[in-house]
């Protein structure tokens, strides 16, 4: 099993729309859970931060943390056509020589049609 | 401007040439990466360094090598062993490995002539 892994998508929803985005990790003791927005062509811009079990919210965007079932998501409310672009999620594990390093997952392609 | 600069942005290696990849960053922070990215692929760790002069192998390290002489600079140098180079090359940086929001560059796009 990889440490962290998506759903590769493509995951399309209207305008207007709430799209979800789910990221499942591997290491129990993962404390730290990291969502960033990469599009075409360009590198990664970081759009949130979560280390606690719950929801996190941040304008349009809630990032939600369920440690006992290892997954955490991202929620796009009102999507937009400017949100369409790859979501990576990124998880630091808790793990020996690795601590403090980020686990990236292959990342979900959204696309938001107006 | 606090921010990582990546240079160039893109770059074209000959068969057998060393080539290298510049990361600076202005935002005092300890810690910097080196990843790589393949079309459709996720992030793959190819080294990082905690604090200056020290720095450990990612997952990929092989073919690749750097250098963390200062704390602003990570270069990174594809050498004529890695054999499939062509790739997009992300440098990213963080307060510390403990505190590991990371930031990242814009990224080079190595090609092979």
């Amino acid at each position: 099993q990889k440490e962290v892994e998506q759903n590769s998508g493509p995951l399309s929803v209207p305008e207007g729309a709430i799209a979800s985005l789910n990221c499942t990790y591997s290491d129990r003791g993962s404390q730290s859970f990291f969502w960033y927005r990469q599009y075409s062509g360009k590198s990664p811009e970081l759009i949130m931060f979560i280390y606690s079990n719950g929801d996190k919210e941040d304008g349009r965007f809630t990032a939600q943390l369920n440690k006992a079932s290892q997954y955490v998501s991202l929620l796009i409310r009102d999507s937009q056509p400017s949100d369409s672009a790859t979501y990576l999620c990124a998880v630091k594990l808790a793990r020996g020589s690795t601590l403090g390093r980020l686990y990236f997952g292959r990342g979900t392609q959204l696309t938001v049609w107006p | 401007d606090g921010g990582i600069t990546q240079s160039p942005k893109y770059l074209f290696r000959k068969e057998g040439q060393n080539v290298t990849l510049s990361c600076e960053q202005n935002l005092n922070h300890d810690a910097m990466y080196w990843y790589r990215q393949d079309p459709g692929q996720g992030l793959r760790l190819i080294y990082y360094s905690q604090i200056v002069n020290d720095f450990q192998k990612g997952d990929i390290a092989e073919g690749y090598s750097v250098s963390r002489e200062k704390k602003e600079s990570f270069p990174l140098t594809v050498t004529s062993a890695q054999k499939n180079p062509t790739a997009f090359y992300l440098c990213a940086s963080s307060i510390s490995v403990a505190k590991n929001i990371q930031y990242f560059g814009a990224g080079t796009r190595l090609s092979v002539l």
